[in-house]
């Protein structure tokens, strides 16, 4: 079985001040680990990936994650937030057993909030 | 464009008038899905689709039914729609690679049954 949480519900930070979204996961399986973006009134997009390469993972628009096993956590940061940033954050997990479902359980989601 | 559309965007039925959203994906992908997207619960799978003529439950498959009759079309069908399933619906797809493939999604479907 596999699970997420996301720890904030919500974040509000200033522009240009850091940002930092919590997630922690279960999963009986070495994850495959991702966070999507939706902005409002939008679908879903992909902003970065873990699959067991480099512990430390680049997303688009400035954003990273680092995977800690020891902690089971893959919290999203960013130095400076922008205003664009604004939008609900997933964190989703992925298992990698062979002949899954490829189910993707995502947490509830954190919205940020930024303010001028 | 590599995509996943879905159709319609909106839709306002009435309690048990049947009803079909349509997802197609261009990316010649085996795997397909259906989520719905509810407040304060994020996204819960409904269906999935691991090929052609293979489809099989998620989480919450109660009052839908799915089909796969061709490798680029994946239907989510409401026999008998009712208020609990209003809602925002995602499809998505994915090759069947490794661990590496990434889920891509569409741009939902947000569904009123009254």
């Amino acid at each position: 079985a596999q699970s997420v949480t996301q720890l904030d519900s919500h974040v509000s930070v200033s522009e240009g001040t850091p940002v930092l979204l919590r997630c922690n996961y279960s999963s009986s399986y070495s994850p495959s680990l991702f966070w999507y973006v939706q902005h409002p009134n939008k679908g879903l997009q992909l902003l970065l990936k873990y699959t067991s390469a480099a512990t430390l993972v680049k997303g688009i628009n400035g954003f990273e994650a680092e995977f800690k096993k020891s902690e089971t956590s893959f919290h999203l940061t960013k130095p400076s937030a922008h205003m664009s940033d604004a939008a609900e954050y997933f964190c989703v997990v992925s298992p990698n057993s062979g002949g899954s479902n490829y189910k993707l359980t995502f947490g509830k989601g954190t919205l940020l909030t930024v303010n001028p | 464009e590599a995509q996943v559309t879905q159709n319609p965007r909106y839709l306002i039925t009435v309690t048990g008038k049947k009803l079909t959203v349509t997802c197609s994906q261009n990316m010649n992908h085996e795997y397909m899905s259906w989520y719905r997207q509810d407040p304060g619960l994020g996204l819960r799978q409904i269906y999935y689709s691991m090929n052609v003529e293979v489809t099989d439950k998620g989480d919450v498959p109660e009052g839908y039914k799915v089909s796969r009759k061709e490798k680029r079309n994946f239907p989510l069908i409401l026999e008998s729609p009712s208020p609990n399933q209003t809602s925002l619906y995602f499809c998505a797809s994915r090759a069947r690679g490794g661990r590496q493939e990434t889920q891509y999604f569409g741009p939902g479907t947000r569904l009123l049954v009254l």
